[in-house]
């Protein structure tokens, strides 16, 4: 089985490019959460879907960020228009249910340079 | 809200020493509660987690943390300290119920190992 994938590991853009992150969930799996973690700091929650929905974006900033989990195909986080202050790493995790116990299996995330 | 505090940046042992790692939450009733190993350019592992129950939790690797209601706190702690077991160290906390899934994280603890 494998585990969590994301891509890219990888990703550099200039100010103002759009930023596509992908993450696969675990097979089986239909509960995806998305982290950031700035240089020097822990995982900050972003937000939470399960497939088709949006069930807790409390962590994502109002503007230029976006997430999606469609029925078919991986979990997207998107960011336009990218800013220096983007630059992190990314992480997603996926859980088969979204229960608070339920263990979260983290991919190798992304790391984004914004020059 | 939840919160999570790791006082310790940086701790240092030599192999072979015993670590104690210090976590310190606020959540209004017993919590579901984590650590995490990431190792450099890589995304988090689990190591064990706390429910309920045994208030002494085993993990994996030789690690086993503590959890102490009353000083609020779930340390992590190793007899012996191998050089494989430099990397960072994160605590979480997770809620209960359901849409539940989504943890708070402390901002980590480095660890590095003396030869």
């Amino acid at each position: 089985n494998a585990g969590v994938m994301q891509n890219p590991r990888h990703l550099v853009r200039r100010r103002g490019q759009e930023a596509r992150l992908r993450c696969s969930p675990m097979k089986g799996h239909s509960h995806v959460y998305w982290y950031r973690q700035l240089p020097e700091e822990g995982l900050k929650f972003m937000v939470y879907l399960q497939k088709e929905n949006i069930i807790d974006e409390s962590g994502m900033p109002k503007e230029r960020f976006s997430a999606e989990f469609p029925k078919e195909g991986p979990s997207i986080l998107r960011i336009q228009q990218v800013v220096r202050g983007d630059s992190a790493a990314y992480f997603c995790a996926s859980s088969p249910s979204d229960r608070g116990e339920e263990t979260q299996y983290f991919g190798p995330g992304t790391r984004l340079l914004v020059l | 809200a939840q919160s999570v505090t790791q006082p310790d940046i940086h701790i240092t042992v030599s192999e072979g020493a015993s670590l104690e790692l210090r976590c310190n939450y606020s959540y209004g009733a017993t919590p579901y509660l984590f650590w995490y190993v990431q190792s450099p350019g890589q995304g988090l592992q689990l190591l064990l987690k706390y429910f309920s129950g045994d208030t002494l939790v085993q993990g994996i690797k030789g690690f086993e943390a503590e959890f102490k209601r009353s000083q609020s706190s779930f340390n992590l702690r190793k007899p012996s300290v191998h050089w494989s077991d430099a990397a960072e160290y994160f605590c979480a906390v997770g809620a209960k119920g359901n849409n539940a899934g989504k943890s708070t994280f402390g901002d980590g603890t480095t660890l590095t190992v003396k030869p």
